[in-house]
């Protein structure tokens, strides 16, 4: 089965600063990336997800890459703020017989300080 | 409401109890997973629904864990003879997709605490 990787398990940055995490997966008919937001005792919500068919994809402050040759995704936040502080969660599915699961990663912290 | 509701929110039991977690996921959503989250881990998947069909349930730890969704709304997931190793997050998520590549709309979950 899938599994991804991700790294690192924490991150800490100065408000304004740029965060970067990691991942990578192992089953290369993987298809489907998603990223979602944890906040302490809240329920994970989708921010952003691409396409194997897409390289790169934005939404006002935060990207995602995706390189399919090296099986890795990253997310990217620009000009991060304090609200941004939470546990990062990347995922991946494959289309075909389990195309509707999702391999969660173990985390990120990030802590934005002001 | 519009989101995924689960219930409890909290569950605290004495080693050895049966337990019932409740999902009632969002109108017309097709698709219904339950994840296990340990503290300080990302969501384990544990069985999927495609209306009242539980299609896979490879993610169920044991024979202790069961789940069903019989007229392919509200799910239940059931532990029998709870164990401390089962103490943990459970979360309930549902989306409109059939396949994998559709956002999952989370519950806020129910934190079971097995003593």
């Amino acid at each position: 089965g899938e599994n991804v990787e991700q790294h690192p398990s924490t991150l800490s940055v100065q408000e304004g600063d740029s965060a970067v995490i990691k991942c990578t997966y192992s089953d290369s008919a993987s298809n489907y990336f998603p990223w979602y937001k944890q906040e302490l005792g809240k329920r994970p919500q989708l921010i952003i997800d691409i396409r194997s068919n897409v390289g790169e994809k934005k939404d006002q402050r935060i990207a995602v890459t995706l390189n399919k040759t090296a099986k890795h995704f990253s997310l990217h936040i620009t000009e991060t703020q304090p609200e941004d502080s939470a546990v990062y969660f990347c995922a991946a599915s494959s289309s075909g017989g389990s195309n509707y699961k999702l391999t969660f990663g173990k985390g990120t912290l990030l802590t934005v300080n002001p | 409401g519009a989101g995924v509701s689960q219930s409890p929110r909290y569950k605290v039991a004495k080693r050895g109890q049966d337990v019932a977690l409740r999902c009632d996921p969002i109108s017309g959503h097709v698709s219904l997973f339950w994840y296990q989250q340990a503290l300080g881990q990302g969501p384990e998947f544990l069985t999927y629904f495609q209306n009242e069909a539980q299609l896979d349930k490879s993610g169920l730890p044991s024979d202790r864990f069961f789940a069903e969704r019989p007229e392919g709304s509200v799910s239940t997931l059931k532990i029998q003879r709870t164990q401390q190793e089962d103490s943990a997050v459970y979360l309930c998520a549902s989306s409109l997709a059939i396949e994998g590549d559709g956002e999952l709309f989370f519950g806020e979950g129910s934190r079971l605490t097995v003593l």
